[in-house]
């Protein structure tokens, strides 16, 4: 079956440092994969999208990975504020039906 | 632009009662979609629609029917609403993907559902 897996466990990090979210997939051949940013009690926000053909994408302070041979996409904020946190989503694209992952909440640390 | 709307955005239910939950989008998108979120579980997908008069189950249809009878907007109905169903439920919409738009979901505020 379909899976889309995110770190499950809330990531705390150190201001200025550099957060660094996954994102595996498994029974998915994504064109594309997205990422995108909640903030409690709103709706997701679409950050970035990043193509097969893409090994890298950056946007600012945001970097993205893709690797399909490991089916796999990691999620880069450099030099992180407390104001980038919140729950990070990804999604595989190329598809109809949008399914998501679990998400991972990340925690900035003044 | 108005985006994403859902009407009612909280509502409190009793067990077996029925409502509707209403999605309007002024984009012109294509693709609606009906999302319900539960602590710990993320967004799940109930139905989606690829186009007016279209609908389609997503990952966690049952208990929950959906129609689309206008382009502009997406109903969910729950026909006896049951504990269970208590969730944010999230709607979103996005175009027809195209190598010049980036096929992103537009989310709406979020609808909290309360069934006691």
């Amino acid at each position: 079956s379909q899976k889309i897996e995110q770190n499950s466990e809330a990531l705390n990090i150190q201001e200025g440092k550099t957060a660094t979210l996954t994102c595996n997939y498994t029974n998915y051949s994504p064109a594309y994969l997205q990422w995108y940013r909640q903030d409690p009690g709103r709706g997701p926000v679409f950050l970035l999208l990043i193509r097969e053909n893409e090994k890298e994408k950056r946007k600012e302070r945001l970097k993205v990975t893709f690797d399909t041979t490991l089916k796999q996409s990691l999620f880069h904020i450099t030099a992180s504020q407390p104001a980038d946190s919140a729950t990070y989503l990804c999604a595989p694209g190329g598809y109809q039906k949008v399914t998501f992952g679990t998400g991972t909440k990340l925690q900035v640390i003044p | 632009n108005a985006g994403v709307t859902q009407t009612p955005k909280f509502r409190v239910l009793k067990t077996g009662q029925s409502m509707t939950l209403l999605c309007a989008q002024d984009m012109n998108h294509e693709y609606m979609y009906w999302y319900r979120q539960d602590p710990g579980m993320g967004l799940r997908l109930i139905h989606y629609s690829v186009g007016e008069g279209t609908t389609a189950k997503g990952e966690v249809p049952d208990g929950y029917n959906v129609s689309r009878l206008k382009k502009q907007n997406f109903l969910l109905g729950l026909e006896s609403a049951a504990p269970s169903q208590t969730s944010v439920y999230f709607c979103a919409s996005r175009p027809d993907r195209t190598p010049h738009n980036t096929g992103e979901l537009f989310f709406g505020e979020g609808s909290r559902l309360t069934v006691l």
